[in-house]
């Protein structure tokens, strides 16, 4: 069967430092979308990937997706404490049951002030 | 956006007893919605597929006898723990989407719930 892979698990940053998040996948990907979740809170959609080698931006976050849609990243520009939450990833395949997303564990990120 | 609403929020009850969740979607019509289980610190785990109308999808490993999940319209599902233990405490989301294969889900403020 499919799987995720995300990294880090965790990830400590000094607030104005970069943040990335790493998503791989065993088989290639439909297309792979980002959630946000807070602390107590549920997941946010933040962005939809389809095509190889797409690179999307929402002011500082930039979103891409691999030329072989097997992995994505998404990457924070100078974190902020707004920023703080578990990132996910969530992945589509193609076929029987492509209406399924399978999450990766997610990256919890803290923000140091 | 769309609106996917879940409840009770937090739930305390006895072990033995059964606790329904329900997750509606406020404004859009949902043929399909997906019931997530989360334990702390820890992603998001499908449970079952739920189908307005049939019955539904149960993935591996996931009791269909012990999580009743009742998909009766279009905007309404509900998940039902059925004689809970304190193994069953979690945290219990649901999502849904406005297109039947693609695009966004929009989940609930999700469930938690503890078994005494």
């Amino acid at each position: 069967g499919q799987q995720v892979m995300q990294i880090p698990q965790y990830q400590h940053v000094q607030e104005g430092e970069d943040f990335t998040t790493y998503c791989n996948s065993s088989t290639t990907l439909s297309n792979i979308q980002w959630y946000k979740q807070r602390p107590g809170g549920h997941p946010v959609f933040l962005i939809q990937l389809v095509k190889s080698g797409e690179v999307k931006k929402q002011k500082r976050l930039t979103f891409q997706f691999g030329e072989a849609k097997k992995n994505s990243s998404l990457h924070i520009t100078a974190t902020q404490t707004t920023d703080v939450g578990t990132y996910f990833c969530a992945c589509s395949y193609s076929g029987a049951g492509s209406y399924q997303l399978t999450f990766g564990k997610g990256t919890k990120l803290s923000v140091i002030p | 956006g769309a609106v996917v609403s879940q409840h009770p929020s937090w739930v305390i009850c006895k072990s033995g007893t059964s606790v329904k969740i329900e997750c509606r979607s406020l404004d859009f019509q949902a043929t399909t919605m997906f019931w997530y289980r989360q334990f702390p610190k820890q992603s998001l785990m499908l449970m079952a597929t739920s189908n307005e109308g049939s019955k539904a999808t149960y993935e591996q490993g996931v009791e269909k006898d012990k999580f009743l999940i009742n998909h009766a319209s279009l905007t309404l599902s509900t998940l039902t723990v059925t004689s809970a233990h304190p193994e069953d405490s979690s945290f219990y989301i649901c999502s849904a989407r406005r297109t039947m294969t693609t695009g966004e889900l929009f989940f609930g403020e999700g469930s938690r719930l503890t078994v005494l």
